[in-house]
């Protein structure tokens, strides 16, 4: 079965950039989403469709995906961004989540 | 205003059943796919299910298939999941999602429910 793969926890400091990754085979041939979740609320839809902003979602916030790969960056990163971020890839009418990130925002 | 607001999640003993219910508003219901996704207690994100606009074609995740039935109420804005023959790993937080338009399966969730907590203990 398909799998996608994330590192636990991601460290920045405030002002800098925060680069989150997800891997899987042939990742960059899928459509790939991202959300955010905050301790005891719900997901949050950041980035669908490996790249697209949903209304409301702040511009720092950015994505790619190619190769194996799929990458979401927070320029300029501020505390409120610290979240948990999970990726998610669609996959012959199965949605694949990866395990999730902590970004911690020193 | 996107509102899903889920319902039903209570403890339960191992290989008893319990449905879930999501009452949407604010969006053409029957115009959007739904879906259901799971997480476990200090754990990520697991997909359950997915049901079409028309309620045509469904989708489950292995864990689940055979096991757990979703399904969907047009006139009423609601959607269901019947969950039976419940195991202790089904125990989870269950959030009800929109997914993306045209009412079919895109995998597209925005937004979440708030959820309903399962537990499946003796």
């Amino acid at each position: 079965s398909y799998e996608v793969t994330q590192s636990p926890s991601v460290s920045v400091s405030p002002g800098q950039t925060a680069t989150i990754t997800c891997s899987g085979d042939r990742l960059g041939e899928k459509h790939v989403c991202w959300y955010q979740q905050k301790p005891g609320q719900s997901p949050m839809l950041v980035i669908y469709q490996d790249n697209k902003r949903p209304s409301g979602i702040p511009e720092r916030f950015s994505g790619s995906n190619s190769g194996n790969t799929a990458t979401l960056t927070i320029s300029g990163t501020q505390s409120m961004d610290e979240a948990a971020y999970y990726c998610q890839a669609w996959v012959s009418n199965n949605v694949i989540f990866g395990g999730g990130t902590n970004l911690i925002v020193l | 205003e996107v509102q899903l607001l889920e319902s039903g999640g209570n403890l339960v003993l191992p290989g008893g059943s319990l449905r879930l219910s999501c009452a949407a508003s604010g969006f053409t219901f029957s115009s959007y796919a739904m879906t259901w996704v799971r997480q476990a207690p200090g754990k990520g994100l697991e997909w359950v299910s997915t049901i079409t606009g028309s309620a045509f074609s469904t989708y489950y995740a292995d864990s689940v298939k055979g096991r757990f039935t979703i399904s969907r109420d047009n006139s009423d804005n609601t959607l269901y999941l019947q969950m039976d023959s419940l195991r202790g790993d089904d125990t989870a937080i269950y959030y009800c999602a929109k997914d993306g338009p045209g009412g079919g399966f895109l995998g597209r969730f925005d937004p979440w429910g708030q959820g309903t907590l399962v537990t499946v203990s003796s």
